[in-house]
């Protein structure tokens, strides 16, 4: 079964409009971090934002937050007022609490903005 | 304060010969990862290393695939006798163990492709 499922292989959203993508995951381990990263054309991988299952709050990161509703196991990836440079994939992952460094990663969201 | 580093950034070679791609982590991050990432995928974890050794080589793919880490920082990831199949793009991490998050920072990549 796939521990990270991202349901969307791809979306269109228009210029300054606020984008959601979804990351939902799978674990029976009570303590494991969710995180997102960026990886533009250009291939690089960017961290962008990191959840902690015992964090009371919503992560946020300047234009990024992230709707974490832990009953419902998921992880989406806000991107308020989104710019042609937000353009790329985007890759849900997950460090479960027993492996201190092994990351699960998602298979990704293409990201296109319109202008 | 410099970033992961990662050469060549490309490398074109024959089938049949051995490549090495070098990994320069963020200084002071005693864990680096080696991961590949075929063209359109997701990323497949290859190695990972604590300090100079490799508690975890499960994702090598094949024998022909070696990676060493000397003095806790620079990594070499070795492919001998390559084969078309090995072409991809070779993602290098780090993270600072013990910092709670372990947030995986990635180098640039080298671009390989086997002819």
């Amino acid at each position: 079964a796939q521990k990270i499922t991202q349901t969307q292989p791809g979306m269109f959203v228009q210029e300054k409009e606020a984008v959601t993508l979804d990351c939902t995951y799978d674990t029976s381990d009570p303590s494991y971090g969710l995180f997102w990263y960026k990886q533009p054309s250009s291939g690089e991988m960017i961290f962008l934002i990191y959840q902690g299952s015992y964090d009371q709050q919503n992560a946020t990161e300047g234009r990024y937050s992230l709707n974490f509703q832990k009953a419902r196991k998921s992880a989406n990836l806000v991107i308020s007022a989104s710019q042609l440079g937000d353009s790329a994939m985007y890759f849900c992952a997950m460090r479960e609490g027993h492996s201190n460094y092994q990351l699960i990663w998602g298979a990704g969201t293409k990201l296109i903005i319109k202008p | 304060g410099a970033g992961v580093s990662q050469s060549p950034s490309n490398k074109v070679t024959e089938k049949g010969k051995d490549v090495e791609l070098r990994c320069d982590p963020i200084s002071g991050h005693t864990a680096l990862y080696w991961y590949r990432q075929s063209l359109g995928q997701g990323l497949e974890f290859l190695i990972y290393f604590q300090g100079n050794s490799a508690p975890d080589k499960s994702g090598l793919p094949s024998d022909r695939f070696s990676a060493e880490r000397t003095g806790g920082s620079v990594s070499t990831l070795t492919i001998q006798r390559t084969q078309q199949e090995d072409s991809a793009v070779y993602l290098c991490a780090s993270s600072l163990v013990g910092s709670g998050q372990e947030t995986q920072y990635f180098g640039p990549g080298t671009r390989l492709l086997v002819l």
